[in-house]
């Protein structure tokens, strides 16, 4: 089944320490999406790929980066995790459908990696 | 303002029975789309519906369905014949102007409903 797979589900790491969440897709998508979702709040977007292209977010702070080395992957790298960058971290893969396709174009998750900074 | 506002944080329904959940949004965008996601306490979001701002019809996808009411701005969730692994979070979302060229590709979510199902 074409699908979205994020490695690990759970992460623990410490506080300065770099760590990156990896994730892959199946889907064959062109967009592909990092979202941070804090305990009992909505998902937050932090930066989209459209192929190669990088679109970060105005809010989104430098301690996260990301690379997509190809269509099937990307990462989010944290630098120097704090306290404050514990949540779960969501991936999601698009299509980018033409204008006029009469649909926009769903977003599909992974199943995400829960970071605890210690 | 808030561009989606679900206004239930939380829900109880009973085993079998139906249960709407609601969304209302704010847009001047005239092409948008909307969008449902669940969440179980796993953390997956799940994708469970979509209506399009130019659809004339109502979706439906099996026990899910989207009362769409374009002139109210509202996007009700209709779950038929509950069950237990229905309970979990349920996410609003729209995304605007994807066919204008103009568009964002952000996803604007609601802060949920936490729908918990009683046997």
């Amino acid at each position: 089944d074409a699908m979205v797979i994020q490695n690990p589900r759970y992460q623990v790491t410490q506080f300065g320490k770099p760590v990156t969440l990896s994730c892959s897709q199946t889907l064959n998508h062109n967009v592909m999406y990092w979202y941070q979702q804090k305990s009992s709040q909505a998902p937050k977007l932090l930066f989209h790929y459209y192929d190669k292209d990088f679109n970060n977010e105005a809010d989104t702070p430098d301690n996260f980066q990301s690379r997509r080395p190809n269509t099937s992957f990307c990462f989010l790298d944290i630098r120097s995790p704090g306290l404050g960058d514990a949540a779960m971290y969501l991936c999601a893969t698009s299509r980018d459908l033409a204008r006029g396709s009469g649909s926009a174009d769903t977003q599909y998750f992974g199943p995400g990696t829960r970071l605890t900074v210690l | 303002a808030q561009k989606i506002t679900q206004t239930q944080p939380g829900m109880f329904v009973q085993e079998k029975e139906a249960v709407t959940l609601d969304c209302t949004y704010d847009t001047s965008d005239p092409s948008y789309g909307l969008f449902w996601y669940k969440q179980p306490s796993s953390g997956e979001m799940i994708f469970l519906i979509y209506q399009g701002s130019y659809d004339q019809q109502n979706a439906t996808e099996g026990r899910y369905s989207l009362n769409f009411q374009k002139a109210r701005k509202s996007a009700n969730l209709v779950i038929s014949a509950s069950q237990l692994g229905d309970s979990a979070m349920y996410f609003c979302a729209m995304r605007e102007g994807w066919d204008s060229g103009a568009g964002s590709y952000q996803l604007t979510f609601g802060k949920g409903t936490k729908l918990s199902v009683i046997p």
